[in-house]
C-alpha cells in the first residue's frame, strides 16, 4: 500500500524567505511523486513531477524538489518566497505503473507574510 | 481548449435526493476520476475509469456511481444524499503510459461544491 505525510498543515514565511514544504512517502514498490498547488476555489494544477531519473526536480514557478530514497523524501522548495506563492500545495504518490491512480497527501497551506 | 469541464460548480441537496455532477474533458484522455475534497484531509479517490465502459472503486466509492459510456464524459451519480457527502468534488484525467507521452499527471477541474442539509 501506498501512503503520503505532510508535516505540517500550515506554514508561514516572510516573502523572500525559503520555503520549505515536508513530504514523506511510503511505497512497496518504485513510486512516481508530483508536487500540486491549489489556489482559492481553483483546481490542483502539477508543480513538478519524479518519475525516473534525476532525483532533483524543477517545476513552474521556481520550485524544485529533491528525491531521496533513502529518507523516502520528497520536499518541495522555493528560495525566495513571493505572495502569489500563497496557496495549499500537496503531494502525492502513485505506483508508477499504467493505472496511474495517484494518493495525495492532506495538504500544506502556504502563508506569505509580507 | 476547454480542458476538464465540471457541472454544476454549487449544488444544495435535502438529505435523501439524488442528483449526477457531470465531467467533461476534451483532451482525448483515456484516464478519467473523481475525488473529494475534505479540509485537513487531502483528496481521496471516490471512482475511476481507465476507457469508455470500464470503471473501478477507489478509497471511498460508497454511496456514489459512475458510468463511463464515452471517453469525454464520466458523471458521477449520488443516491440518497447524506451530510457526509458535503464536499468539494474534483474531476480529473490523464494520459494512459505511453512511450512519449505526459505520464503520471492529472488535469483538474475547478470542482463542484455540494451541501446536503
Amino acid at each position: 500500500a501506498q501512503s503520503v505525510t505532510q508535516l505540517g498543515s500550515h506554514v508561514s514565511v516572510s516573502e523572500g524567505a525559503l520555503v520549505l514544504l515536508r513530504c514523506n512517502y511510503s511505497s512497496s514498490v518504485p513510486p512516481y511523486l508530483f508536487w500540486y498547488v491549489q489556489y482559492p476555489n481553483q483546481g490542483l494544477q502539477l508543480l513538478l513531477k519524479y518519475t525516473t531519473g534525476a532525483t532533483l526536480v524543477k517545476g513552474i514557478n521556481g520550485f524544485e524538489a529533491e528525491f531521496k530514497k533513502s529518507e523516502t523524501s520528497f520536499h518541495l522548495t522555493k528560495p525566495s518566497a513571493h505572495m502569489s506563492d500563497a496557496a495549499e500545495y500537496f503531494c502525492a504518490v502513485s505506483r508508477g505503473d499504467s493505472s496511474y491512480k495517484l494518493i495525495f497527501g492532506s495538504g500544506t497551506r502556504l502563508l506569505v507574510r509580507p | 481548449n476547454a480542458g476538464v469541464t465540471q457541472t454544476p460548480k454549487f449544488r444544495i441537496l435535502k438529505i435523501g435526493q439524488s442528483m449526477t455532477l457531470q465531467c467533461a474533458q476534451d483532451m482525448n484522455h483515456n484516464y478519467m476520476y473523481w475525488y473529494r475534497q475534505d479540509p485537513g484531509m487531502g483528496l481521496k479517490l471516490i471512482y475511476y475509469s481507465v476507457g469508455a465502459g470500464i470503471t473501478d472503486k477507489g478509497e471511498v466509492p460508497n454511496g456514489y456511481n459512475v458510468s463511463r459510456s464515452t471517453t469525454e464524459d464520466f458523471p458521477l451519480r449520488l443516491e440518497l444524499a447524506a451530510p457526509s457527502q458535503t464536499s468539494v468534488y474534483f474531476c480529473a484525467s490523464s494520459y494512459s503510459k505511453q512511450e512519449g507521452a505526459n505520464t503520471g499527471e492529472l488535469f483538474f477541474g475547478e470542482g463542484s461544491r455540494l451541501t446536503v442539509l
